[in-house]
């Protein structure tokens, strides 16, 4: 079985561009979340979604944004970035089925984004 | 607000010994704990849950306590092995739960033949 992809693996951008991220769960997983891993901050979480819906966002502005498909993949977008946005990105699917919530995460590769 | 403290520094050990990490909570009552394993540039990899009603779990050489009266989990990996040396991640969900969970700082391990 497939794990959590995500792409692209790393990237650069300039002050001011804006960034699309791309997360493909494992099959079968409706749940989606997303996390920025800084050293400073460690992971923290930005937001999660289920069967299209943003169930979850965390302490992040609105310049932070993403979306779920209907065949779960995900997006996330930063728009006018800034230099503190350079960070890995971590997407992580669940088997959580909406009724019954299994806990456990897989973790994609992440994001590698660099802000110049 | 809820708060997860795990040891900033680095644990350094000898090859087949016991490693034992902690993670303390605060301002919070969980209804489980988890661990992650992360190595360099790679994502998180989910190794253990335990339950609220659980006290302790075991899956290999690694076992997990959880004490939520003093609201710690103790992480301890055996016949510990180069192999293991990574940073390893204690996390929560956070109050109203789901898939968002609140992560600690990380330990990092390394083992020494």
């Amino acid at each position: 079985k497939a794990g959590v992809t995500q792409t692209p693996r790393y990237l650069i951008k300039t002050r001011g561009q804006q960034v699309t991220l791309s997360c493909s769960p494992i099959s079968g997983h409706r749940s989606v979340s997303w996390y920025q891993q800084t050293p400073g901050q460690g992971l923290q979480f930005l937001f999660e979604y289920f069967s299209e819906t943003q169930r979850n966002k965390g302490n992040f502005p609105g310049r932070f944004s993403g979306r779920q498909f209907s065949n779960s993949r995900s997006e996330m977008n930063v728009s006018t970035l800034e230099l503190g946005d350079s960070a890995l990105y971590l997407c992580a699917s669940s088997r959580y089925t909406g009724t019954e919530y299994t806990g456990e995460l897989f973790f994609g590769e992440g994001s590698r984004l660099t802000v110049l | 607000s809820q708060k997860i403290e795990q040891n900033s520094e680095a644990l350094n050990i000898q090859e087949g010994k016991t490693a034992t990490l902690t993670c303390n909570y605060t301002n919070y009552s969980p209804a489980y704990l988890q661990w992650y394993r992360q190595d360099p540039g790679r994502g998180p990899v989910f190794l253990l849950l335990i339950r609220e009603n659980e006290k302790e779990k075991r899956k290999e050489r690694l076992k997990v306590t959880f004490d939520t009266t003093l609201k710690q989990s103790l992480f301890h990996i055996t016949a510990s092995q180069p192999a293991d040396s990574a940073t390893y991640l204690c996390a929560l969900p956070f109050s109203g739960g789901y898939n968002k969970l609140i992560f600690g700082a990380g330990t990092r391990l390394a083992v020494h033949p």
